[in-house]
């Protein structure tokens, strides 16, 4: 069985400073990781995804997470938030071989302040 | 490519009415899914085909859904008789192979309204 858990719903920055956002799993299985960003009234799209080789990885628009097995978490980060960083993420867990179990987060909310 | 192609973007629709969406996938894709997103609920999926056959419809709510995937490129949802609770998006996503390494390509979704 797997799950995940995003542990804030709603993160507020501003522009230029740091983005954080954390997400836990639970897996039976090898995962997969991802992060998908979602704007208003679009489609899900990825960010970033982990499944096997580098522990950090590093997706577009200058966003990276970091698998950490022993913490089981796959925190999302940015250096420096801009304002069009402003959407909804999921983090989503699945298992490496099969399709069957794939998880959505319940979303991030990021809004960037002036 | 065009990407994954939803429509209608918009239905609103009265109480009892047919609701067919439609999804045609990424060419060459072969792992297809329906989610539906709310605000209480979040994203859920409902179901998912690969090489056109359902796998897992556990996620379908109730008998009043159903959903085809006749051929590789085309796949639809049907809601029949609609109710005020099925409103939500519904979003379609295609994926090439059926590993969970595999990422989802999402359409734009279709907002459905039901009275």
């Amino acid at each position: 069985a797997q799950s995940v858990t995003q542990l804030d719903s709603h993160v507020s920055v501003s522009e230029g400073t740091p983005v954080l956002l954390r997400c836990n799993y639970s897996s039976s299985y090898s995962p997969s990781l991802f992060w998908y960003v979602q704007h208003p009234n679009k489609g899900l799209q990825l960010l970033l995804k982990y499944t096997s080789a580098a522990t950090l990885v590093k997706g577009i628009n200058g966003f990276e997470a970091e698998f950490k097995k022993s913490e089981t978490s796959f925190h999302l980060t940015k250096p420096s938030a801009h304002m069009s960083d402003a959407a909804e993420y999921f983090c989503v867990v699945s298992p490496r071989y099969n399709n069957n179990d794939m998880r959505f987060g319940a979303g991030t909310r990021l809004t960037v302040k002036p | 490519d065009a990407g994954v192609i939803q429509s209608p973007r918009h239905e609103v629709t009265e109480m009892g009415q047919e609701v067919t969406l439609r999804c045609k996938p990424i060419s060459g894709h072969n792992s297809l899914f329906w989610y539906r997103q709310t605000m209480m609920r979040g994203l859920e999926l409902l179901i998912y085909f690969n090489n056109n056959v359902p796998i897992d419809d556990s996620g379908m709510p109730e008998d009043r859904f159903s959903a085809k995937m006749p051929n590789a490129s085309f796949s639809t949802l049907k809601i029949q008789p609609s109710e005020p609770r099925d409103s939500a998006v519904y979003f379609c996503a295609s994926s090439l192979g059926a590993t969970g390494a595999n990422v989802l390509t999402f359409g734009a979704g279709s907002r459905l309204t039901v009275l």
